[in-house]
C-alpha cells in the first residue's frame, strides 16, 4: 500500500462547478501538506500548503487537512478551464531543516474543466 | 528570478547507453532534488543535495546518481538504461516558508529510452 492514495481519475466537471480533489495518507508523522497543479508538458507549481490540521483559503482554493481521519482536500470554486491541469497533493513529515525531507507525492488527479 | 532550468528538455536514447541531465536552480537556493515523474508510479523521489551533499536517497538502483556542484548546479547520471526508465525527470531546488519545505519544480527532462 502506497504512503499516499490519490484517485488519478480522470475528473471532468462543467465551468462554474465545484471540485473537490482528495488525498488518504497512512503516516501519521506528515505534518506538512501541499497541492501541486501540473499542466501538460509542464513542472509542477505549488499551490497551497497547510500544517498540521485546518483549513487555508487562497481565492477560489480552499484546502482542508483533517488529521485524525488521514484525510486532506482541495476544493476549487467557480471552476474555470484554465483551471484543466494534473492536481498532485504531496506531504512530508515534520519541520523541515532546508531541503532535509523528501516529500511524498499523491499519484495526481487529472483535471478537465468543460466551457 | 529566474526558475528552475533544466536540460536537455527532451532526449531519446537506446537500452544499454547512459545519460546526463542537468539542473540550474533558483539562485540562492542551495537545496537541489530530483524526482522521477511515470504514469504509473507517480512522482517518486530520487535524490537530494545541499552544499555538495548527498542528504537523502529514494529507492532507486544504483544506475541513478546523481551530483552537485560548489555554484549549486546539479546532474544526475542513469547507466545503462532500461526501457522502464523512461520517464518526465523532474529537478527542484527548494526554500523554507513557515517550516514547510518548498519545492519550485523545473519544467523537466522528458526521456525515452528505446
Amino acid at each position: 500500500q502506497k504512503e499516499v492514495e490519490q484517485d488519478p481519475g480522470p475528473l471532468s466537471v462543467p465551468e462554474g462547478a465545484i471540485v473537490s480533489l482528495n488525498c488518504t495518507y497512512s503516516n501519521s508523522a506528515f505534518q506538512y501538506f501541499m497541492w501541486y497543479r501540473q499542466y501538460s508538458r509542464k513542472g509542477p507549481e505549488l499551490l497551497m500548503y497547510t500544517y498540521s490540521s485546518g483549513n487555508k483559503e487562497d481565492g477560489r482554493f480552499t484546502a482542508q487537512v483533517d488529521k485524525s481521519s488521514k484525510y486532506i482536500s482541495l476544493f476549487i470554486r467557480d471552476s474555470q478551464p484554465s483551471d484543466s491541469a494534473t492536481y498532485l497533493c504531496a506531504m512530508s513529515p515534520h519541520q523541515i531543516i532546508q531541503g532535509a525531507q523528501k516529500l511524498v507525492f499523491g499519484q495526481g488527479t487529472r483535471l478537465t474543466i468543460n466551457p | 528570478k529566474a526558475g528552475v532550468t533544466q536540460t536537455p528538455r527532451y532526449l531519446i536514447k537506446t537500452r544499454g547507453q547512459q545519460v546526463t541531465l542537468s539542473c540550474s536552480p533558483i539562485s540562492g537556493h542551495r537545496s537541489v532534488s530530483w524526482y522521477q515523474q511515470t504514469p504509473g508510479q507517480g512522482l517518486q523521489f530520487l535524490f537530494e543535495y545541499f552544499s555538495e551533499t548527498q542528504r537523502n536517497k529514494g529507492n532507486f538502483p544504483g544506475r541513478f546518481s546523481g551530483r552537485q556542484f560548489s555554484n549549486s548546479r546539479s546532474e544526475m547520471n542513469v547507466s545503462t538504461l532500461e526501457l522502464g526508465d523512461s520517464a518526465l525527470y523532474l529537478c527542484a531546488s527548494s526554500s523554507i516558508h513557515s517550516g514547510a519545505n518548498v519545492l519550485t519544480f523545473g519544467a523537466g527532462s522528458r526521456l525515452t529510452v528505446l
